[in-house]
């Protein structure tokens, strides 16, 4: 089946500081992968994407590489900002099936001043 | 040009009611999913529809449904309601339903919270 494991939270980081959170999946086929990102009181937003193996999804300075071989898409920021507070979440979307996402428990960022 | 939107923003109810909850899509868009976010966890699925049809369920019982609109917009029903039903309930709508489109991105609205008494 299919399914996504997330690293626990919260994570509290200074600002400028190196983000990881690291994603792993198990799936049919093979999947597309997805971050979103939900800011507190608004709904998911996507944050990037990769579709194939050793494809890079990037955006807002964020990136996530999809490792066919470790059957991770960690996500990596180099400089993280207040603004960057959220809960991200790790998600999966079969190539054989509905087209509907499956989604890790989520990591709550915070990052202070 | 307004995103997803669903209505009622909040909702408290008792065990043993029925809910009614609303999505209407991003304009253009024809198929609505919906997803269950229980508190600290990541969201399921539970439907998608397109084009008035159900293209997929989720693991849920019975006493979950939902119908589209001809206008795509969607209402997803809960009977008999339990303690464990509270949670975020979520609508993504995209411009198609097949995986392998490049139109299938899934927008997210800001949810309806439930709370079951």
């Amino acid at each position: 089946g299919n399914s996504v494991t997330q690293m626990e939270g919260p994570v509290t980081l200074s600002e400028e500081a190196f983000l990881t959170i690291n994603c792993t999946y198990t799936a049919t086929g093979y999947p597309s992968l997805f971050w979103y990102v939900q800011y507190p009181g608004e709904g998911l937003q996507l944050l990037l994407k990769a579709t194939k193996a050793d494809d890079k999804g990037s955006n807002k300075g964020f990136e996530a590489t999809y490792r066919k071989e470790t059957t991770s898409f960690h996500l990596e920021k180099g400089s993280v900002q207040v603004s960057d507070s959220a809960v991200y979440f790790c998600a999966l979307k079969d190539q054989t099936g509905a087209n509907n996402l499956f989604f890790g428990t989520g990591t709550r960022l915070t990052v202070i001043p | 040009d307004a995103g997803v939107t669903q209505s009622p923003t909040h909702l408290i109810k008792t065990r043993g009611q029925h809910v009614t909850l609303r999505c209407s899509p991003i304009s253009g868009h024809k198929s609505v999913s919906w997803y269950q976010q229980v508190l600290g966890q990541g969201p399921q699925f539970i439907f998608q529809y397109y084009e008035k049809e159900e293209r997929g369920r989720g693991n849920f019982p019975d006493r979950f449904s939902a119908r589209q609109f001809p206008n795509y917009s969607s209402e997803l029903n809960v009977n008999a309601l339990l303690l464990g039903d509270s949670a975020l309930y979520l609508c993504a709508s995209s411009l198609a339903d097949r995986v392998n489109s490049p139109y299938n991105e899934q927008f997210f609205g800001p949810g309806t919270r439930l709370t079951v008494l």
